[in-house]
């Protein structure tokens, strides 16, 4: 059984430029959850979609959105990119709200 | 959020057993307890959970005091590869899809 798919691994944007992140979860998983995490703040939640809506956000700016497909693939987007929001953003997908989660091996964004 | 207080590190050799704490004193009664740990360059990967009752899986075992206010993860046989991140944390009733990440114990497991 497939885990959960980040694409790309890697990527190099500079400062005021716009990303778009993708996530494939597990076949069957209607949970998506994305998180950031830095060297300083650790692991973050930023936001949660069930069944292509979102039901639940952190604490992070407007500049950090997401969507969810009817397929259950996601994406996060981050525009405006800043010096800090260099990171590994990692996503999760799980059966259904409330089930252990499934994490994928990240996506690295370095902000130049 | 319930918080939780876990050592920074721990250090153990391979095939001995390890036994990881976890505080949580104001967990809710509604709170689970999820362990999940993160190995080098990977992204977090689930251990067990529990709310009560002692929990065994094939990667651990979960014991919970029985005032429920700590916890301890256990693995039987620590090898090279259990070289990790280990994070506790409490979930409410449905909302183990958003988790709140503590700092963790960084264990450590030598030949």
């Amino acid at each position: 059984k497939a885990g959960v798919t980040q694409t790309p691994r890697y990527l190099i944007k500079t400062r005021g430029q716009q990303v778009t992140l993708s996530c494939s979860p597990i076949s069957g998983h209607r949970s998506v959850s994305w998180y950031q995490q830095t060297p300083g703040q650790g692991l973050q939640f930023l936001f949660e979609y069930f069944s292509e809506t979102q039901r639940n956000k952190g604490n992070f700016p407007g500049r950090f959105s997401g969507r969810q497909f009817s397929n259950s693939r996601s994406e996060m987007n981050v525009s405006t990119l800043e010096l800090g929001d260099s990171a590994l953003y990692l996503c999760a997908s799980s059966l259904a709200l409330g089930e252990p989660q499934h994490f994928g091996d990240g996506t690295r964004l370095s902000i130049l | 959020d319930a918080k939780t207080t876990q050592p920074n590190s721990m250090e153990s050799n391979e095939e001995e057993p390890v036994h990881l704490p976890c505080n949580h004193s104001t967990i809710s009664g509604t709170d689970y307890i999820h362990w999940y740990r993160q190995l080098p360059s990977q992204g977090p990967e689930y251990v067990i959970h529990g709310l009560t009752s002692n929990v065994n899986n094939r990667m651990a075992s979960l014991a919970i005091a029985e005032d429920r206010k700590s916890s301890t993860l256990i693995l039987h046989r620590a090898t090279l590869r259990d070289a990790a991140v280990y994070y506790c944390i409490l979930c409410g009733a449905g909302t183990a899809s958003k988790l709140t990440f503590g700092t963790g114990t960084r264990l450590q497991v030598t030949l």
